[in-house]
């Protein structure tokens, strides 16, 4: 069976500082995992995602995310945080029937001036 | 081009009402979901059609709730006997295809039972 965990339900950071939201997978096959990001009022939109091919994966905005097998991690990161990147992010890993998406319970991000 | 939408995008109704949302799917794409997310979570899968068949209707919670998609195309939700437990909102997505790819989303409809 496939479960995502997202290890913060917020995430405060200052405008121009490093953003790190955790996530962490379980999955008894090689998993496909994305990211989303719903910002309010407004539908979701895929960030970036990993489907087995390399493991430090770039999305739109600056995002990045690395997969770690080791770790059964897939943590998203940005390197210089702004103010429009305030919304909810989704960690989520494709079911063996691959078109299921099993969603974590979502990271609110907020950025402080 | 055209993204996914649905309609209404909000909706309020009172207990034991029968309700139905529509979702218009990006042009070409066979795939089709339908998902449930209450405040504070992340979205629940209810109801994935490949054409105009249903693939897969595990997620759907009862037998109140019913999705078609009798032309392949747009997919109308319908939900029966309305309970208060159902407001959430609702949202669509389609895909080109099914497999691991990109599930375009729609806005969402904001249903609320009184």
């Amino acid at each position: 069976a496939q479960s995502v965990t997202q290890l913060d339900s917020h995430v405060s950071v200052s405008e121009g500082t490093p953003v790190l939201l955790r996530c962490n997978y379980s999955s008894s096959y090689s998993p496909s995992l994305f990211w989303y990001v719903q910002h309010p009022n407004k539908g979701l939109q895929l960030l970036l995602k990993y489907t087995s091919a390399a493991t430090l994966v770039k999305g739109i905005n600056g995002f990045e995310a690395e997969f770690k097998k080791s770790e059964t991690s897939f943590h998203l990161t940005k390197p210089s945080a702004h103010m429009s990147d305030a919304a909810e992010y989704f960690c989520v890993v494709s079911a063996y029937s691959n078109y299921q998406l099993i969603w974590g319970a979502g990271t609110k991000l907020i950025i402080k001036p | 081009g055209a993204g996914v939408s649905q309609t209404p995008s909000n909706k309020v109704t009172e207990k034991g009402k029968y309700v139905e949302l529509r979702c218009d799917p990006i042009s070409g794409h066979t795939a089709l979901y339908w998902y449930r997310q209450s405040l504070g979570q992340g979205p629940e899968f209810l109801i994935y059609f490949q054409g105009t068949g249903a693939a897969d209707d595990s997620g759907l919670p009862n037998d109140r709730f019913f999705a078609v998609r009798p032309e392949g195309s747009v997919s109308t939700l319908k939900i029966q006997r309305t309970e208060r437990g159902d407001s959430a909102v609702y949202l669509c997505a389609s895909s080109p295809r099914t497999g691991g790819g990109e599930q375009f989303f729609g806005p969402g409809t904001r249903l609320t039972v009184l």
